[in-house]
Parts: C-alpha cells; sequence; structure tokens
C-alpha cells in the first residue's frame, strides 16, 4: 500500500522567512496530494491540495509543487507569521469515490516573532 | 460555513466498555469516513463508508469496530470492548462526492481507556 514519509519532524523560523516542508509517497498510482494544518486541540484543516495533472499551485503566501517522476511533493510558506505555527501533514490518495488519505508524519512548525 | 462536528470532545472509559463516538458530517456529503491518531503519531485512516455500507477499511479496524449512519445526518463509530492502545483522537470526516477530493474533518474526540 501506499507509504507516505514527511520532513523535517521540526522546523523553526524567524517570522518573515519561508519554510519548506517536503513529502515522498511510494504508490505511482497516487494522484491527489493535500495539505492539512492542525492547530492543538483542533481536526486537520485543508490549506492546499494538488492533483497530479499540476505541478504546482498556489494560493497567497502557500504553495505546493509536485514531481510525479521523483514522487515527491512540497509545501511552501513564503513570509511565514506566528499564526502559522501549527504541524502540518502531508497526504496521499488515489482520487475516488472511496479514496482514503494516507498521511505523512507531520512537521511541527514554530515560527518565533 | 458548514463543519463537521463530533460528540463528545473527550471521552473517559473503562477498558473493556463500549464506546459510541458521534459525527455529524456536512449536510449535503455522501462519503463518510473515520481516522485516528494516536498522540503524537500520524493520522491513520480507518474506515470509509457510503451509500449505507462500508467500501473500505484498514487492519486497525477489527471486529470490535462497526460505523454506522442511524438516520439522515448522523454516523457512528462504535468500539465494542475497549482496549488501552484504543486510546487516541478519532476524527470524523467527509466529501461532497465523487467528482470532489476535498475532505473536511471534524475537531475530533479525544478517547482515553484506563
Amino acid at each position: 500500500g501506499e507509504n507516505v514519509e514527511q520532513h523535517p519532524s521540526t522546523l523553526s523560523v524567524q517570522e518573515g522567512d519561508s519554510a519548506v516542508i517536503k513529502c515522498t509517497y511510494s504508490d505511482s498510482a497516487s494522484n491527489y496530494f493535500p495539505w492539512y494544518k492542525q492547530e492543538l486541540g483542533k481536526g486537520p484543516q485543508l490549506i492546499i491540495d494538488i492533483r497530479s495533472n499540476v505541478g504546482e499551485k498556489k494560493d497567497q503566501r502557500i504553495a505546493v509543487t509536485l514531481n510525479k517522476t521523483a514522487k515527491h511533493f512540497s509545501l511552501h510558506i513564503t513570509e511565514t507569521q506566528p499564526e502559522d505555527s501549527a504541524v502540518y501533514f502531508c497526504a496521499a490518495s488515489m482520487a475516488s469515490g472511496f479514496q482514503k488519505l494516507v498521511f505523512g508524519t507531520g512537521t511541527r512548525l514554530l515560527v518565533s516573532p | 460555513e458548514p463543519e463537521v462536528t463530533q460528540t463528545p470532545s473527550h471521552q473517559v472509559t473503562q477498558m473493556g466498555q463500549e464506546v459510541i463516538l458521534r459525527c455529524v458530517p456536512i449536510s449535503n456529503h455522501l462519503y463518510f469516513y473515520w481516522y485516528r491518531q494516536i498522540l503524537g503519531q500520524k493520522v491513520e485512516f480507518l474506515v470509509s463508508f457510503y451509500n449505507n455500507e462500508i467500501s473500505e477499511k484498514s487492519e486497525i479496524f477489527d471486529d470490535q469496530f462497526s460505523v454506522e449512519r442511524p438516520d439522515g445526518s448522523n454516523f457512528t463509530l462504535k468500539i465494542r470492548s475497549t482496549k488501552l492502545e484504543d486510546s487516541a483522537m478519532y476524527f470524523c470526516a467527509s466529501t461532497r462526492d465523487h467528482s470532489t477530493d476535498t475532505q473536511y474533518f471534524g475537531p475530533g474526540t479525544r478517547l482515553t481507556v484506563l
């Protein structure tokens, strides 16, 4: 089955810096890759997603890139703010009616003022 | 904005007891999921449910687990005889239909088995 690896496990940056989180997946049939942000005591919240027919997607300060050949995808956050501090999870699935998400191990991002 | 809701937010139970975790998915959604997250670990898929049937389940979802949609709004996860290792956050999620992939997660229920 699908396996998703995520790095780094923790990431500390200064406010205004960029942050990059990387994930690799194992199943070439996976074609949907969402990123979730989880704040303390809350459920995962979708922040951006990408499908395999697209190499890059951007939404304001957040962008995701996908390299299907290498089977890796990355989350880029620019101009980080303290409120970006949270745990970020990548996930992969085969988009279909009953798709399940396979999550990475998470990255704890700490943005210091 | 519509949300997935879950109750209770925290459930404490004794080992061997039955628990029912409740979820109200977003109203026009058709696909429902349960995931769990053991403290400090990744979110793991348990089961998916569509058209009143389980469509897929993981190896975690053994005979002690069951799901039900008892009415038009609730989606429940039952653990028949809880074990210590069932202690985790349980998240419900829903998706509108097969044309979209976005899963919306609820806030979770923290289950503590003593």
